[in-house]
């Protein structure tokens, strides 16, 4: 079975803190995407990451893909409270890679209180 | 392009009762996936179409759970003889390469 494990759950932070979010497996994916979901919505697509080692920044946000593609992190720098809500990372098994069929983490709950 | 869109929003059925759900996909997007999303858990895959062709289901959709994509362009999954155990957010999503867009999901309550 492959997995993809997400730390941490759950994350309450002050407003203009840092904060990293990491998505491990002992697989290897062809790329992995991150997620942010609001609650009673769908998740809505963040960034792809593709090869590894690779570094991706979305303004406040980098996300970066591990050198062996079985690892991914997401860092917020100077969290505001619109960054409130659940991200997710998905992989892309290699097997799976003609199906598209994603491989999602638990999810991290992150709360940032002004 | 309208993105993702699904009907119902919400559903609230009792057990025993079929309901169905309806996935509007962003248009020219070949490719329609299907996954579940229980509360604090990531989506879970349950099916996923080409076109019209339906390639792959999980091992998580029981018999009472089928879905069609007749055209190649909408999709339907209906639930027969519901359970409290399905009570989850459906949620549908469509690519045409690499990146998939979600809708908006349903959320489905079996009382």
């Amino acid at each position: 079975t492959q997995l993809l494990e997400q730390s941490p759950q759950f994350l309450s932070i002050q407003e203009g803190e840092n904060l990293t979010v990491y998505c491990n497996s002992s697989s290897v994916f062809s790329s992995l995407q991150w997620y942010r979901q609001e609650p009673g919505e769908g998740p809505v697509l963040l960034v792809t990451v593709v090869t590894g080692g690779e570094v991706k920044k979305l303004k406040r946000l980098t996300f970066q893909f591990g050198d062996a593609r079985k690892d991914s992190s997401l860092h917020i720098t100077a969290a505001q409270p619109g960054d409130t809500g659940l991200y997710l990372c998905a992989g892309l098994p290699i097997s799976s890679s003609n199906t598209g069929k994603l491989i999602f983490g638990q999810g991290t709950t992150l709360q940032v209180k002004p | 392009d309208t993105g993702v869109s699904q009907d119902p929003r919400h559903k609230i059925t009792k057990r025993g009762q079929n309901v169905t759900f309806r996935c509007d996909p962003i248009s020219e997007h070949n490719r329609l996936y299907w996954y579940r999303q229980t509360l604090g858990q990531g989506p879970e895959f349950l099916t996923y179409f080409q076109n019209e062709a339906q390639l792959e289901k999980s091992r998580l959709l029981s018999d009472r759970f089928s879905a069609e994509r007749p055209k190649g362009s909408f999709s339907t999954l209906e639930i027969q003889r519901t359970e409290q155990g399905d009570s989850a957010m459906y949620l549908c999503a469509s690519t045409r390469g690499l990146e998939q867009y979600f809708g908006p999901g349903t959320r489905l309550t079996v009382t």
